[in-house]
C-alpha cells in the first residue's frame, strides 16, 4: 500500500541553524500538508500546498518557514533559523484530490534544538 | 476555537473488553476522522464519517456522529494490547472559510492490559 514517507526520522540542530524536513507524498496526490506536534500537545497544522503554492498557513507558519516541491516527488518545510520552541514532531501529510478528505500521515520527523 | 476534544484524558482497561471515546467539537464540520498514534510515532487513519452519517463500521470500530450535539464516540471492541495508543478526533474545517486543514483535539491515551 502506497504510503507517505519523511526523513531524517531524527533531527538534532543548534539554535540558529537552519534545517530541511523531507516528505515524499503519495504519488498520486495533489494536495499537502505539514503539522507538527510538540510533546504532550495537540497536533497543529502548519501550512498546506496545491498546485505549486501554499493554499492556507497557520499563525505558527511565520517568515522563519518555507515550503518547497523541488522536483514533483518531495515537499520539504524548511525552518532558516531554529528556535528552541521549535522542538517538535513534524507530520507531512498528502490527499488524493480536493474531495478526497482523508489526509495519509507520514511517520514524523522528530526535530530537537539545543 | 478549539475542536475535537476527547475525553476521557487517559483509559486503561483489560483485554477483551470493550474501549470507548468520546470527541466534542464546536463548529460545523463536513467530516470528522479519527487516528491512532504509538507512542511517539506516526497517526494513522482509522476511519472517516461525513456530516450525513450516523454510524460507521471498521472492523472492530465503531465511530458515531451526533451533529445535534457536536460529538463522536469511537468504539473498540474486544480489545487487545496492541491497540494502545493515543486516539484523537479530527476535523476538517472545509467550511471554515475553504480551509481543508485537520482540526486535532488532544487525544485520548488508551492502554489495554493484558
Amino acid at each position: 500500500e502506497p504510503e507517505v514517507t519523511q526523513t531524517p526520522s531524527h533531527q538534532v540542530t543548534q539554535m540558529g541553524q537552519e534545517v530541511i524536513l523531507r516528505c515524499v507524498p503519495i504519488s498520486n496526490h495533489l494536495y499537502f500538508y505539514w503539522y507538527r506536534q510538540i510533546l504532550g500537545q495537540k497536533v497543529e497544522f502548519l501550512v498546506s500546498f496545491y498546485n505549486n503554492e501554499i493554499s492556507e498557513k497557520s499563525e505558527i507558519f511565520d517568515d522563519q518557514f518555507s515550503v518547497e516541491r523541488p522536483d514533483g516527488s518531495n515537499f520539504t518545510l524548511k525552518i532558516r533559523s531554529t528556535k528552541l520552541e521549535d522542538s517538535a514532531m513534524y507530520f507531512c501529510a498528502s490527499v488524493a484530490g480536493r474531495f478526497q478528505e482523508t489526509q495519509y500521515f507520514g511517520p514524523g520527523t522528530r526535530l530537537l534544538v539545543l | 476555537s478549539q475542536q475535537g476534544e476527547e475525553d476521557p484524558q487517559a483509559l486503561s482497561i483489560q483485554e477483551g473488553e470493550n474501549a470507548t471515546m468520546n470527541c466534542s467539537y464546536k463548529t460545523s464540520i463536513n467530516n470528522l476522522q479519527w487516528y491512532r498514534q504509538n507512542s511517539g510515532r506516526g497517526l494513522v487513519h482509522l476511519i472517516l464519517i461525513r456530516s450525513n452519517e450516523r454510524e460507521k463500521h471498521s472492523g472492530r470500530l465503531r465511530v458515531t456522529l451526533d451533529t445535534s450535539k457536536k460529538s463522536s464516540s469511537l468504539l473498540i471492541t474486544a480489545s487487545r494490547a496492541a491497540d494502545t495508543a493515543s486516539y484523537f478526533c479530527a476535523t476538517d474545517g472545509r467550511t471554515q472559510g475553504g480551509s481543508e486543514k485537520l482540526v486535532f483535539g488532544k487525544g485520548t491515551k488508551l492502554t489495554v492490559n493484558p
